[in-house]
Formats: C-alpha cells, structure tokens, sequence
C-alpha cells in the first residue's frame, strides 16, 4: 500500500517569491507520482508526473518538481510567484506497473499567495 | 484533447430523492472511469473504479446500492445517489483514462447539495 503526505495545509508566499510545496509518498517500489492543481469549484488541472524517465519534471505554468528516491520526496516548486497560483495543490501517486491505476492523493495544500 | 465533462455541475435535491451524475469523455474512448468524492478542505476520497461494460469495484466502506455507477459505453459513465440525504452533500468528480494512456483526466465535478 502507498500514502502521500503533504507537509503544510496552508503556504503563504509574496508575488514573485519561491513556491516550495511539500510531498512525500511510501511505496515499497517507486511509485508514479503526480502534482495537480484545483481551482475553486472545479476539477483537478495536471500539473506535472513522474514515470521513472527525467527525475527532474517540468510542468505547466512555470512549475517543476523533482523525484528524489532518497528523501521518497517529490516537492514542486516555481522559482517566481503569480497571483494567479492561489489554488489548492494535491500530490498524488499510483502504482507503477501497468494496470495499477488507482491514485491515492495527498491531504492538499492551499497556496495563498500575498500582493 | 483528453476532455472530461460532468454534468451537472450543481444540483440541489430534497432528501429521499435520488440524483444522477453524468461523466463524459468528449475526445476519447475511456476504458476506465473513477468517481471520487470531496468534501469541503479535503483530498479526494476514490469511491469506485468502473470499467466498460463490467460492474463497477468500490471502495471499502462506500455503499453500492446507494452509489449506483453505470459504465455502459466507452463515453459515458453515470453515479447515481439514491435516496440521497443531507450528510451525501458534497463534490463529486469524476476521471476518465484510455486504455491507450497511463493518465486519468479528471472532469470539473458536480457539486450535491440535499436539503
């Protein structure tokens, strides 16, 4: 069984500062891993994932995230904050062998992001 | 491309009644559908994996003859909440994969509200 933790319900950064979100997973085996982004009263957006390729992944809208299998981390980041990723964030992972689709997701965390 | 719609996206209904949740994949075939739910400032919660044309597997502790999910063509998959109550009020999103494709594409949800 795995499990995705997210240090951090809520993260407050100024406009054009450092984004650093946390995530963690446990898995026997390296998971696939997956950061999505939710809007207020709407779906989830993928960000970015991990499939065993690049351990370093790049994302869309400026975000990125690398797979470090010795910290069992996979923290996204985006070098300079824009009001408009205030959102809730979710890590989520699934298993890597084909067939093993369901994702289990992190708790979320909330960016706020300050003026 | 990889479009998920949800319809509807709010519905209010009085308790005892029973309410339908469609979920459509709009450009591609989708072998497997998720249904998840989400309650306010939480993660998503998977309720039930559905393949087409088979029953769908639930996840432990969710009800199957409350959450009734149909799965009946590779475009459409249908949760219907019967004699729904007030503690059923929540978001309900749901994912579509290919059978071609390693991702779920989630749709924007459909947000219960039982008085």
């Amino acid at each position: 069984a795995q499990s995705v933790t997210q240090l951090g319900s809520h993260v407050s950064v100024s406009e054009g500062a450092l984004v650093l979100l946390r995530c963690n997973y446990s898995s026997s085996v390296p998971p696939y891993l997956f950061w999505y982004v939710q809007y207020p009263n709407q779906g989830l957006q993928l960000l970015l994932k991990y499939t065993s390729a690049a351990t370093l992944v790049k994302g869309i809208n400026g975000f990125e995230a690398e797979f470090k299998k010795s910290e069992t981390s996979f923290h996204l980041t985006k070098p300079s904050a824009h009001m408009s990723d205030a959102a809730e964030y979710f890590c989520a992972a699934r298993g890597s062998n084909f067939g093993n689709e369901k994702l289990t997701f992190g708790t979320g965390t909330r960016l706020t992001i300050i003026p | 491309g990889a479009v998920v719609s949800q319809h509807p996206s709010w519905v209010i209904c009085k308790s005892g009644t029973s309410v339908k949740i469609e979920c459509r994949s709009l450009d591609f075939q989708a072998t497997t559908m998720f249904w998840y739910r989400q309650f306010p400032k939480q993660s998503l919660m998977l309720m039930a994996t559905s393949n087409e044309g088979s029953k769908a597997t639930y996840e432990q502790g969710v009800e199957k003859d409350k959450f009734l999910i149909n799965h009946a063509s590779l475009t459409l998959s249908t949760l219907t909440v019967t004699s729904a109550h007030p503690e059923d009020s929540s978001f309900y999103i749901c994912s579509a994969r290919a059978a071609t494709r390693g991702e779920q594409y989630f749709g924007p949800g459909t947000r219960l509200t039982v008085t």
